[in-house]
């Protein structure tokens, strides 16, 4: 069985604060992909990054970084420098169903305040 | 390149009342997804389609919720008769192919409120 947890329910920093978002997932799949998206109020859910479980390299794109470690099934993100516009519900998502299923987490609310 | 459009994107109705939204697909993704996102939590698929089929409706409640994609490009999905706990936002995805590697384009999703 699939199953993404996301222990935060709210974070709340200042602009220009960074923010870490934890993500723990867990499957019996060798094979599988995980996902950061965004939510922001107007409701679309927007991709940020994917990671493939072969690829523990962890990466920086922009203000965007992300930690992976196969080893304590944790795929953690983090924001740097936030911006009022970083406001939004972020989700973890898993990927390992060969038809594509998305299992997503319960979403951290990031609230950055000028 | 249009994204996933869904219509209407706000609906209010009573319960035992009969509701059915629309989406309509990135041109060329042969792969169709529900999900339901019920307040406070992560969105959960309800049904997958992979041209005009269903390859996945394990989590659709199949008694009230029906859908169906006839020519393998735009989607309805109906509730009939809804009930309170059918209140959630309903998201409509595409991507080119249904597997691991490609990625879910979504789209505004339709507030349903049903009282």
């Amino acid at each position: 069985a699939q199953k993404v947890t996301q222990a935060q329910t709210e974070i709340s920093v200042v602009e220009k604060e960074d923010v870490t978002l934890d993500c723990v997932y867990e499957t019996r799949d060798t094979t599988y992909y995980l996902f950061w998206y965004k939510q922001p109020p107007s409701g679309e859910l927007v991709f940020l990054i994917r990671r493939n479980s072969f690829d523990e390299q962890n990466e920086i794109s922009g203000r965007y970084s992300w930690n992976f470690q196969k080893s304590t099934s944790s795929f953690n993100f983090t924001i740097t420098a936030s911006q009022v516009v970083d406001s939004a519900v972020y989700f973890c998502a898993l990927r390992s169903d060969s038809w594509g299923k998305l299992q997503f987490g319960a979403g951290t609310q990031v609230v950055v305040t000028p | 390149e249009a994204g996933v459009a869904q219509s209407p994107r706000y609906k209010i109705i009573e319960k035992r009342q009969s509701v059915a939204f629309w989406c309509n697909p990135i041109s060329g993704h042969a792969t169709l997804y529900w999900y339901q996102q019920i307040l406070g939590q992560g969105p959960k698929l309800l049904i997958q389609f992979q041209n005009n089929g269903v390859v996945d409706d394990s989590q659709l409640p199949k008694d009230r919720f029906s859908a169906e994609r006839l020519k393998g490009v735009d989607s309805t999905l109906k509730i009939q008769p809804a009930k309170l706990e059918d209140s959630a936002v309903y998201l409509c995805a595409s991507s080119l192919e249904a597997g691991l590697r490609n990625e879910q384009f979504f789209g505004p999703g339709t507030r349903l409120t049903v009282l």
